[in-house]
């Protein structure tokens, strides 16, 4: 069945460091993919998404593209602040409505000054 | 918008017994779905509805149960609770025609003794 790897964590970096957190997923078709984010004490919050290859998602300074040759959506940041400490899961979802969202396990994020 | 809403927060129950979850989906959003989230863990799906009718349902067994009501208001049931079902329980509401925009609530954190 479809699944999703995520690098795991948690993932400690100093204030305006680069961020990279590994995504690859295995589903058949060309799904739609996600990261989600999740503060601490709160439900989930959509922060990019990419519908078809080579798409490039990209929110609040992250990015991450759809890559269908490596099966991969990593997520990237050029430069964390304090506020990017939180879990961020990686998603993806068939095409049609009938599709469940399907998860990552998370990888924990925190961000020191 | 007016968001997802969830009740209760938290609550506490123990083995054998039953509990019932509620959402308020975003105003017209007419497809629910809800997600299991083990600690340290990525959310689970649980079952989707649409139009007051289940569509797609995860690998829960048949003492997990949900109602979809007309005015986008949702339940989730849980019957003979078991202590692996002490879970954080994610609603998400979305449109059918737009079936990547999924809108999750804060969710409600159950405990069972």
């Amino acid at each position: 069945g479809d699944s999703v790897t995520q690098m795991e964590g948690p993932v400690t970096l100093s204030e305006e460091a680069f961020l990279t957190i590994n995504c690859t997923y295995t589903a058949t078709g060309y799904p739609s993919l996600f990261w989600y984010v999740q503060y601490p004490g709160e439900g989930l919050q959509l922060l990019l998404k990419a519908t078809k290859a080579d798409d490039k998602g990209s929110n609040k300074g992250f990015e991450a593209t759809y890559r269908k040759e490596t099966t991969s959506f990593h997520l990237e940041k050029g430069s964390v602040q304090v506020s990017d400490s939180a879990v961020y899961f990686c998603a993806l979802r068939g095409k049609t409505s009938y599709d469940k969202v399907i998860f990552g396990p998370g990888t924990s994020l925190s961000v020191i000054p | 918008e007016t968001g997802v809403t969830q009740s209760p927060t938290h609550l506490i129950k123990t083995r054998g017994q039953q509990v019932t979850l509620r959402c308020s989906s975003q105003s017209g959003h007419n497809t629910v779905s809800w997600y299991q989230q083990a600690l340290g863990q990525g959310p689970q799906f649980i079952f989707q509805y649409y139009r007051e009718e289940e569509n797609g349902r995860g690998n829960f067994p048949p003492r997990f149960s949900g109602l979809q009501f007309p005015n986008y208001s949702s339940e989730l049931n849980v019957n003979a609770l078991e202590l692996d079902d002490s879970a954080l329980y994610l609603c998400a509401s979305s449109l059918v025609s737009q079936v990547n925009v999924l809108t999750f609530g804060a969710g409600s954190r159950l405990t069972v003794l």
